[in-house]
């Protein structure tokens, strides 16, 4: 059972263009939703996270868009640049767990064409 | 300041051998985890462990192991090899157990092979 869906698999954004990402999750114990950047040969950077209590938050070109009724959020990047081709992955875990996992979407392999 | 360090950087093994990954956490932090990372797939949760201690368990067969030490850094071990334990193991450290405002750092992984 997929608990983080996320879409588009693969993206394809011109130089300057907005990229954008989406995730769903089912588990409404869910209360931490990160986003990760990965290149290849390289393990997950944390780019920028939420948590239920807001509905956006904006660090530079990167935002979070949460959506709690529909169980929804988006990464947006705006202006987006070659050097942001990389594989991109949503994840959701809870905190009241005892042992805190991070469950992982698919992920969305990003390419910026200049 | 030293990120999280994993050893080896790659590594081939046969079916039915046993093998055994490293990390090393970030100065000061107490928790470790690991992941497994299928090519074209996001990480997929094993152990989470904190003061030596395990506070989670991902669903994996009981092949798979692990334990911490007393500086925190950490060993997965699995055992009988499969062709399908090919992947990228990553270890990732973090304060405490509580996915806090620092998240998690993930070391750039084991990528291993199983022929």
């Amino acid at each position: 059972q997929q608990q983080v869906k996320q879409s588009p698999q693969s993206l394809i954004v011109q130089k300057g263009g907005i990229s954008i990402i989406n995730c769903a999750y089912e588990n409404t114990a869910f209360d931490y939703f990160p986003w990760y950047q990965q290149f290849p040969g390289k393990g997950p950077a944390l780019l920028i996270a939420i948590r239920p209590d807001v509905s956006e938050k904006k660090e530079g070109r990167f935002t979070i868009s949460f959506n709690k009724s529909a169980k929804q959020f988006s990464l947006h990047i705006m202006d987006s640049q070659p050097g942001d081709s990389a594989t991109y992955f949503c994840a959701a875990s809870s905190r009241n767990q005892a042992g805190t996992a991070l469950i992982f979407g698919k992920g969305t392999t990003l390419s910026v064409s200049s | 300041d030293a990120g999280v360090t994993q050893s080896p950087t790659h590594l081939i093994k046969t079916r039915g051998q046993q093998v055994t990954l490293r990390c090393s956490p970030i100065s000061g932090h107490k928790s470790v985890s690991w992941y497994q990372q299928v090519l074209g797939q996001g990480p997929q949760f094993i152990f989470q462990y904190y003061e030596k201690e395990e506070r989670g368990r991902g669903n994996f067969p009981d092949r798979f192991s692990a334990r911490q030490f007393p500086n925190y850094s950490s060993e997965l071990n699995v055992n009988a090899l499969l062709l399908g334990d090919s992947a990228l193991y990553l270890c990732a450290s973090s304060p405490s157990p509580g996915t806090g405002s620092y998240g998690y750092t993930f070391g750039s992984g084991t990528r291993l092979t199983v022929v």
